[in-house]
């Protein structure tokens, strides 16, 4: 079945340090893909996504690139704010649009002053 | 527009013990999904709704049970609490690309 793999935290960063949390996933076909953060006591909001094969998704600073070829889907900040800190999620839909999603386990970012 | 809204946030329950967790959104969406969070396990699909009427089971359906007699309405029934069961459940109703989340509810099971 569909699965996704991401690096175990805690990341303690300094801020304006650059920031990269890996995931890589298995699934057939072309699936969407995901990062949601969860800030303490909320629940999860969609950050980006990308839909296809060389899609890059970015928001509030954040920019991850869909890699077919590696299976990846890395998430990436130029410089990290104290702001960003909370546990950040990789997930994938098996088809466009697609009703299910597939988490990862989780990365918990901590920025520090 | 609320969004989706989970209640209780909280609650304690003795091993078989029963209760229902309520989810409600008012986005209109067609899909609606529980999901418990364990830590370093990611969040795993409990049952999910394409629509009034249809429920289907997920990864981790065991000790659930869900209906789905409105849109806006998803309550999660456990059966006979057991301390398995203690985590953290989200409710999430999702049109589209982007699924929305409730803020949770904490079960502790004793």
């Amino acid at each position: 079945g569909d699965s996704v793999t991401q690096m175990e935290g805690p990341v303690t960063l300094s801020e304006e340090a650059f920031l990269t949390i890996n995931c890589t996933y298995t699934a057939t076909g072309y699936p969407s893909l995901f990062w949601y953060v969860q800030y303490p006591g909320e629940g999860l909001q969609l950050l980006l996504k990308a839909t296809k094969a060389d899609d890059k998704g970015s928001n509030k600073g954040f920019e991850a690139t869909y890699r077919k070829e590696t299976t990846s889907f890395h998430l990436e900040k130029g410089s990290v704010q104290v702001s960003d800190s909370a546990v950040y999620f990789c997930a994938l839909s098996p088809n466009n649009a697609g009703n299910m999603l597939t988490f990862g386990g989780g990365t918990r970012l901590m920025v520090k002053p | 527009n609320a969004g989706v809204t989970q209640t209780p946030k909280f609650q304690v329950l003795k091993t078989g013990q029963s209760m229902t967790l309520q989810c409600a959104q008012d986005m209109n969406h067609e899909y609606m999904s529980w999901y418990r969070q364990d830590p370093g396990m990611g969040l795993r699909l409990i049952h999910y709704s394409v629509g009034a009427g249809i429920t289907d089971q997920g990864e981790v359906p065991n000790g659930y049970n869900v209906s789905r007699s409105t849109t806006e309405d998803f309550p999660l029934r456990l059966l006979s609490a057991a301390p398995s069961q203690t985590s953290v459940y989200f409710c999430a109703s999702k049109q589209g690309y982007e699924a929305f989340f409730g803020q949770g509810t904490r079960l502790t099971v004793v």
